[in-house]
């Protein structure tokens, strides 16, 4: 079993339309967790950030952390064209030696 | 967010030579930065982890001959591949993690072109 599983995709939605993105993990010492967009050759972008479980909302995003189930979310509201893009769920247990763990990226195409 | 800076952007070098890119964080102190190395439509493959005046620890397989890093200091690390071949094309990011949240932020990446 992988650390941290994503469904790859490639999921294609109308413009508007509520976007969910979801990763599993297995490691319980896990307790940061965040959410990358990437586009195409550049740099993955840091998009939400969370500790521990709970919600975090940020203008149309909203990530949510359920560590009992091992269980993090990702939601894109009202999505738009230019949310068109890969997705990164990463997460670490938080000291300074550890490292990050990324899932493999789910692809979101929005279509206008 | 904090501000990781990645340089050169894009690379076009013949074989044999060495390449050197460059990863700064330029408002905050990275308790440590990564190097990844990405081929098209696929994950970040991790390459190796950099401390702050220490060696880089490198994942398995990643030759740390061919694939040189230095972290001089709280902001800047660098890797340098040396004796580049065509094998070595590819899309190499950084990222620097931020000493007081843990935040990981990464750079613009560099395009490494080996002909």
């Amino acid at each position: 079993q992988k650390e941290v599983e994503q469904d790859p995709g490639p999921l294609s939605v109308p413009e508007g339309a509520i976007v969910s993105l979801n990763c599993t993990y297995s490691n319980s010492a896990f307790q940061y967790f965040m959410w990358y967009r990437q586009y195409s050759r550049k740099g993955p972008e840091l998009l939400m950030y969370t500790y521990s479980s709970g919600n975090k909302e940020d203008g149309r995003f909203t990530a949510q952390v359920d560590k009992s189930s091992k269980y993090i979310s990702l939601f894109i509201r009202d999505s738009q064209p230019s949310d068109s893009a890969t997705y990164l769920c990463a997460m670490s247990a938080g000291t300074s030696y550890d490292k990050v763990i990324f899932g493999p990226g789910t692809s979101l195409s929005v279509i206008p | 967010g904090a501000v990781v800076s990645q340089h050169p952007s894009r690379v076009i070098c013949k074989s044999g030579t060495s390449v050197k890119i460059e990863c700064r964080s330029l408002d905050f102190q990275a308790t440590t930065m990564f190097w990844y190395r990405q081929f098209p439509k696929q994950s970040l493959m991790l390459m190796a982890t950099s401390n702050e005046g220490s060696k880089a620890t490198y994942e398995q397989g990643v030759e740390k001959d061919k694939f040189l890093i230095n972290h001089a200091s709280l902001t800047l690390s660098t890797l340098t591949v040396t004796s580049a071949h065509p094998e070595d094309s590819s899309f190499y990011i950084c990222s620097a993690r931020q000493r007081q949240n843990e935040k990981l932020f990464f750079g613009s990446g560099t395009q490494l072109s080996v002909l």
